[in-house]
């Protein structure tokens, strides 16, 4: 089962920020917050991993609480093409576990 | 850089026949991941290959197999199909252990 919790929709406007919020209450020392989505019918996407620091690249931004019981993916500039299905899961950094996917956060982006 | 491949993109089969799906891996990664995407079930893990061996599996009858080959690329079959496995099956690629894995465009099976 999925460890994390996410609101299963949410929207935004174009061209201002998305901030998608991921609960992991029970996340271990060991264990590293990925995030994904899912742009309609296609593969998911890689788009941000981090342990206990914020973390940012070209997508996105991840902002990990200092407790790590929770983490919120901002999309600086959302546009119609960020209209997706996010994915906020958990994952040991050793060992050799499987991404479990739940049922993850469909943002709509709104002209 | 070629990402993870999936061929092909669309099949459409009969209830008992059997399917092989096909996944080429990004160039240098040995770990290659299937997952099962439906409706109701939502991303199920389906098994992982690394260097030619199962190292994972999931909860899936054992009609559901794979392999990997020595240059990594890998093949699922599904036997004696069912209407429910009718799906988007989806490959993933790393460099293996828990590095992070990109995913192919997957290949969307209809059984009728």
């Amino acid at each position: 089962d999925a460890k994390t919790t996410q609101p299963t929709s949410m929207d935004c406007a174009e061209g201002r920020a998305a901030n998608l919020p991921c609960n992991h209450s029970t996340i271990s020392g060991n264990e590293y917050v990925y995030w994904y989505r899912q742009i309609h019918s296609q593969g998911p996407q890689y788009i941000i991993h981090g342990l206990k620091n914020n973390e940012t690249n070209e997508m996105a931004s991840l902002i990990i609480t200092e407790d790590r019981k929770s983490s919120t993916l901002i999309l600086p500039h959302a546009t119609l093409r960020d209209t997706a299905v996010y994915y906020c899961i958990v994952r040991a950094y050793s060992g050799n576990t499987p991404l479990v996917f739940g049922k993850g956060t469909r943002l709509s982006v709104i002209a | 850089k070629a990402g993870v491949t999936q061929t092909p993109r669309y099949l459409i089969k009969t209830r008992g026949q059997q399917v092989t799906l096909s996944c080429s891996p990004i160039s240098g990664h040995r770990s290659v991941s299937w997952y099962q995407q439906t409706p109701g079930q939502g991303l199920q893990f389906l098994f992982e290959y690394f260097s030619e061996t199962q190292r994972n599996k999931g909860n899936f009858p054992g009609r559901f197999s794979g392999r990997q080959f020595s240059n990594s690329r890998s093949e699922m079959n599904v036997s004696t199909l069912e209407l429910g496995d009718s799906a988007l099956y989806l490959c993933a690629s790393s460099l293996g252990g828990q590095s992070t894995a990109f995913f192919g465009q997957g290949t969307r099976l209809t059984v009728v």
